[in-house]
Order: C-alpha cells, then sequence, then structure tokens
C-alpha cells in the first residue's frame, strides 16, 4: 500500500506569513493527491483535488503543486480562519495531518 | 443540494456490533462509491471501506475487514455501516461520505457520529 508522510506535523505562524506543507507518497502518484482542511469538532472540508485544483468556493491564497511523489499545500498570506489541521489523501490513505497554530 | 446525514447510536458495549446509517438527500445514491472513515479523537483520519452504488462491488481497509460490512439500500438512498466485536480502540468519529472516484477525492460527507464503546 501507498504511503503518504506530510511534514512537519505542528507548524506555528502568524497571520500574513506564508505557509508551506508538504505531502510525500511512498510512490508515484501522479497527480491524484487531494488536500483537506479540518477544524477542531467539524468535518473535513476538500480543498484541493489532483494537486493544484482549488474546489469551488476555495479562498485563492490556497495553492497546491506537485506531481510523483512530492507535493505541497501553500497559503499565501495566512489569516485567522486558516488555523486548522491539513491532511493531504491519496486514494484510501490519509497523511497524518499538519496542525497550523497560531505563533 | 446533495447532503448525508448519519444516524445511529453514539454508545455501543464492548463486543457488540456498531451499526451507522448514512441517508443521501437531495440527489441519488446511484452512479458513486460510498464510504466510511472514521478518526480516533485528536487523531488523523483512517478509510474503513467503500461500496459501489449496484452493491455488488466493496473494498475494505484490511486491517478492519474482518470484522466490517458495508451494505447499501437505493430504494432508501442510503448506506450502512456494520462492524462486530467492538472494542476500546474503536472509539471514534465516523463520517460517511462521497467516494468520488473519478477525482480520487471524498467531495462530500456526513456530519460525524462519536461512537464510544464502553460498557
Amino acid at each position: 500500500d501507498i504511503q503518504m508522510t506530510q511534514s512537519p506535523s505542528t507548524l506555528s505562524a502568524s497571520v500574513g506569513d506564508r505557509v508551506t506543507i508538504t505531502c510525500r507518497a511512498s510512490e508515484s502518484i501522479s497527480r491524484w493527491l487531494a488536500w483537506y482542511q479540518q477544524k477542531p469538532g467539524e468535518v473535513p472540508k476538500l480543498l484541493i483535488y489532483k494537486a493544484s485544483t482549488l474546489e469551488t468556493g476555495v479562498p485563492s491564497r490556497f495553492s497546491g503543486t506537485g506531481s510523483g511523489t512530492e507535493f505541497t499545500l501553500t497559503i499565501s498570506s495566512l489569516q485567522p480562519d486558516d488555523f486548522a489541521t491539513y491532511y493531504c489523501q491519496q486514494y484510501k490513505t490519509f497523511g497524518q495531518g499538519t496542525k497550523v497554530e497560531i505563533k | 443540494q446533495v447532503v448525508l446525514q448519519q444516524s445511529g447510536p453514539g454508545l455501543v458495549k464492548p463486543s457488540d456490533t456498531l451499526s451507522l446509517t448514512c441517508t443521501v438527500s437531495g440527489g441519488s445514491i446511484s452512479n458513486s462509491f460510498w464510504a466510511w472513515i472514521r478518526q480516533p479523537p485528536g487523531k488523523g483520519l483512517e478509510w474503513v471501506g467503500s461500496i459501489f452504488y449496484t452493491g455488488d462491488t466493496t473494498d475494505y481497509n484490511p486491517s478492519l475487514k474482518t470484522r466490517v460490512t458495508i451494505s447499501l439500500d437505493t430504494s432508501r438512498n442510503e448506506f450502512s455501516l456494520r462492524m462486530t466485536s467492538v472494542t476500546a480502540a474503536d472509539t471514534t468519529v465516523y463520517y460517511c461520505a462521497r467516494d468520488f472516484r473519478e477525482l480520487d477525492i471524498f467531495d462530500l460527507w456526513g456530519q460525524g457520529t462519536m461512537v464510544t464503546v464502553s460498557s
């Protein structure tokens, strides 16, 4: 089975910061990679699919890049609403999550 | 707008069977895969299994396969999760979701059900 590894596990940042989260696959997955945002007590929300396609309604400060085994989620200017945990996902496997917390 | 509404008990006794149902409203259950995903408190997401709308194709997490059955009722527009011989390790939030295979995403989610395994 393909393993998905995210880094870092926790990220401390301030409003306005540029934030990057990395997700690595144990083997090539082409561009079949999605990103989700989850806030405490809430349902995961799809942000990006096929590595770089923004889901409808997701702010343009979110972007995704990558292919093969290495992918990144970038938030260009962190907003208060963005403090959450982010998960990458390929098929049936999720990464372990990256918590973005207030510095 | 398609909405997934979960139902089922929040408390199950050890060694008993956990049963949850997800009702799809605002759209048809046809032409898609449907999934269950779980998340222990404070931890990450774990795919439990998926079922195709015809009911004849299922796929389960190997670590849970011997205890899990997912079924579907197109007449009721719902699908269900059954997990036998539950233990404290099965105490998690369970989500139903649409497994949109064309894009390899889980794009619609139920509200989540916290299931506690305790006597």
